[in-house]
């Protein structure tokens, strides 16, 4: 179990140019988010997977914004036509969901720094 | 919807001191989860303390603990013997139990620095 695992560490990009990070979860793991943190703030959430299932979205989650998990393993979150105020580090996590839900946890990556010049 | 409050942009201690980090949340529910996480300059959010709000006991970890008050909706992180190594943001976190996960899954407050001085 290596934890959670985000590429690239740091991306940056102009205006306009598409993005796409990568995120392994722990393996075994059902349950895969993506977090959006701006400098000075807690982490917003962005969009949620249950296995490959995409099952909630948030408002934050504009159109540009993609996010796929095939076969329940990786996944991926694209940004087109990536503007500045999409500059923010995006955090993936990962949780198993037990049976009783009583050790539900999320364990984070490192997270992807994007820059958009 | 569910809210976290943490009231201390950021806070400094020397070295061993005990440090008081507070927190305070809104909800409707009456089963949910408490969280401590922290983000080092890293900024790998790791976990530092966790409480289940129908359980009376207060969380430890070491040298972290927890003050959960239920009724007054208040969850601080007692950190004894602070070390450099504990010089980092420390956010505060509510989950829903039986979660349904996604916007459920975590709602953070917006952080404190803590800064540890030698």
């Amino acid at each position: 179990d290596t934890g959670v695992s985000q590429n690239p560490r740091h991306k940056i990009t102009k205006r306009g140019q598409n993005v796409t990070f990568r995120c392994d979860p722990i393996s075994e793991h059902n349950r895969l988010y993506w977090y959006r943190q701006t400098l000075g703030q807690g982490p917003e959430f962005l969009t949620y997977f249950q296995n490959e299932a995409q099952l909630e979205k948030s408002r934050l989650l504009s159109d540009r914004f993609s996010a796929e998990r095939p076969k329940g393993s990786f996944s991926t979150l694209e940004i087109q036509r990536t503007e500045q105020g999409d500059s923010a580090m995006y955090l993936c996590a990962s949780s198993s969901m037990g049976v009783f839900s009583t050790n539900e946890k999320l364990f984070f990556g490192s997270g992807t720094q994007l820059s958009v010049l | 919807a569910q809210t976290v409050t943490q009231s201390q942009p950021e806070m400094s201690v020397q070295e061993a001191e005990t440090v008081t980090l507070s927190c305070t949340y809104d909800t409707s529910e009456n089963n949910y989860y408490l969280f401590w996480y922290k983000q080092p300059p890293s900024r790998q959010m790791i976990l530092v303390i966790r409480q289940e709000a129908y359980k009376q006991q207060n969380a430890t970890e070491n040298r972290f603990s927890v003050n959960f008050q239920k009724a007054a909706k208040s969850f601080s992180l007692k950190i004894s013997d602070s070390q450099l190594g504990d010089t980092a943001m420390y956010f505060c976190a509510f989950m829903k139990r039986n979660s349904g996960g996604g916007a459920d899954g975590l709602t953070f407050g917006k952080g404190t620095h803590l800064i540890i001085q030698p």
